[in-house]
């Protein structure tokens, strides 16, 4: 079974830090990734998406993917308060470019 | 633009009801997808519209479940006879191409007591 795994969490970091969520997944076919923020009783939310290896940054968030190592990442730099949400990962089934496997996501928890 | 649209945003219904979801996508998006959320749980892929080609069911849990969309554009997902095991959150999302990034709705909270 095709699987995208998260920690749970909660990661809990200071106001200001670096906020680290990881995501691993199975399906090497895999091509496309994405970062979604969802906050409590509200929908996903698409941060990110990168589908080369390496880093794609974009404002205060890079993701980093690692096709070889089935890895892919989003940094959180200055994290704020407002940061605090779940963090959904999703990856396409390899043999379909459109099916999306989610994570449970990784709670985050940024303290003032 | 506006976003993707979806009612009701709740809805309270009894075991063994029929009851009608409906999503409207980005305008000019071609693509729309429908996902569950059950309560702390991930998302789960139910069905996916591209254009006129036929919809890709894989994802629909039971004959319970269907979904149809109509002229390209606004899509109902219909579930009979409800059960308790259905209450969840009904997320509807699109993208303006096949392998587009994805838009999520508000969604539509589902509880069938």
């Amino acid at each position: 079974q095709k699987e995208v795994e998260q920690n749970s969490g909660p990661l809990s970091v200071p106001e200001g830090a670096i906020a680290s969520l990881n995501c691993t997944y199975s399906d090497r076919g895999s091509q496309s990734f994405f970062w979604y923020r969802q906050y409590s009783g509200k929908s996903p939310e698409l941060i990110m998406s990168i589908y080369s290896n390496g880093d794609k940054e974009d404002g205060r968030f890079t993701a980093q993917l690692n096709k070889a190592s089935q890895y892919v990442s989003l940094l959180i730099r200055d994290s704020q308060p407002s940061d605090s949400a779940t963090y959904l990962c999703a990856v396409n089934e390899g043999d379909s470019s459109y099916k999306l496997i989610f994570g449970s996501g990784t709670r985050l928890l940024v303290r003032p | 633009g506006a976003g993707v649209s979806q009612s009701p945003s709740n809805k309270v219904t009894e075991k063994g009801k029929d009851v009608e979801l409906r999503c409207d996508p980005i305008s000019g998006h071609t693509a729309l997808y429908w996902y569950r959320q059950s309560l702390g749980q991930g998302l789960e892929f139910l069905i996916y519209f591209q254009g006129n080609s036929a919809p890709d069911k894989s994802g629909l849990p039971s004959d319970r479940f269907s979904a149809e969309r109509t002229g390209g554009s606004v899509s109902t997902l219909t579930i009979q006879r409800t059960q308790q095991e259905d209450s969840a959150v009904y997320l509807c999302a699109s993208s303006s191409e096949r392998e587009g990034e994805q838009f999520f709705g508000p969604g539509t909270r589902l509880t069938v007591l």
